[in-house]
């Protein structure tokens, strides 16, 4: 596709389950981020990946919190035992290499833990 | 590390106005500077970027930027506001020759009056 493509765009689940993002960057993108946007708070990093391998983790708030990149493309963030507090729109980027290149984003994932 | 300050959380402005959202970063090494653009449930888009050269950068929609080192600021700048100005936007810095993980300030929301 000609961007990077996110799903699902929305995500409503109880408190507790299992979620898995998706994230499919811009073909040849070899950088891909994960964000999370919450109210007023900004892009909180959580995770980059070069290729499929992850050289900065930092971000993740919690072991709850996991990522992976197969294939040099398609990413997933998963988050165990949901709790309220991972209500956000979390948001995927992509670019040529990390750094300089702009990061381009797609649309998001709002997810909503009830 | 690294942080960046939008002083701003919300600037109101009337239609064909001229607006200022203002950005300081904390480094004072070299840095590359981005400004991006967010619309109603929709990603980033990149406005403007300096990597180098000339501290007045134009960007797209008409927007400008000015780096200024001694004051560590980026403010994005147009002379004329439209509605569809109306979105958030968000300052995001990268260090030269660091991990080039770019950090974003907590982003301002320009609401245009009619």
């Amino acid at each position: 596709g000609a961007g990077v493509s996110q799903s699902p765009s929305n995500k409503v689940t109880e408190k507790g389950k299992d979620v898995e993002l998706r994230c499919d960057p811009i073909s040849g993108h070899t950088a891909l981020y994960w964000y999370r946007q919450s109210l007023g708070q900004g892009l909180e990093f959580l995770i980059y990946f070069q290729g499929n391998s992850a050289p900065d983790k930092s971000g993740l708030p919690s072991d709850r919190f996991s990522a992976e990149r197969t294939g040099g493309s398609v990413s997933t963030l998963t988050i165990q035992r949901t709790q309220q507090e991972d209500s956000a729109v979390y948001l995927c980027a992509s670019s040529l290499r990390q750094g300089v290149q702009p990061q381009h984003f797609g649309d998001g994932t709002r997810l909503s833990i009830l | 590390a690294q942080s960046v300050t939008q002083l701003d959380s919300q600037v109101p402005v009337f239609e064909e106005a001229p607006v200022e959202l203002r950005c300081n970063y904390s480094s004072s090494v070299s840095v590359y500077l981005f400004w991006y653009v967010q619309y109603p449930n929709q990603g980033l888009q990149l406005l403007l970027k300096y990597l180098s050269g000339s501290t007045l950068v134009k960007g797209i929609n008409g927007f400008e930027a000015e780096f200024n080192k001694s004051q560590t600021s980026f403010h994005l700048r147009k002379p004329s506001v439209h509605i569809s100005d109306t979105a958030e936007y968000f300052c995001a810095v990268s260090d030269r020759g660091g991990d080039d993980k770019i950090i974003f300030g907590k982003g301002t929301r320009l609401h245009i009056l009619p």
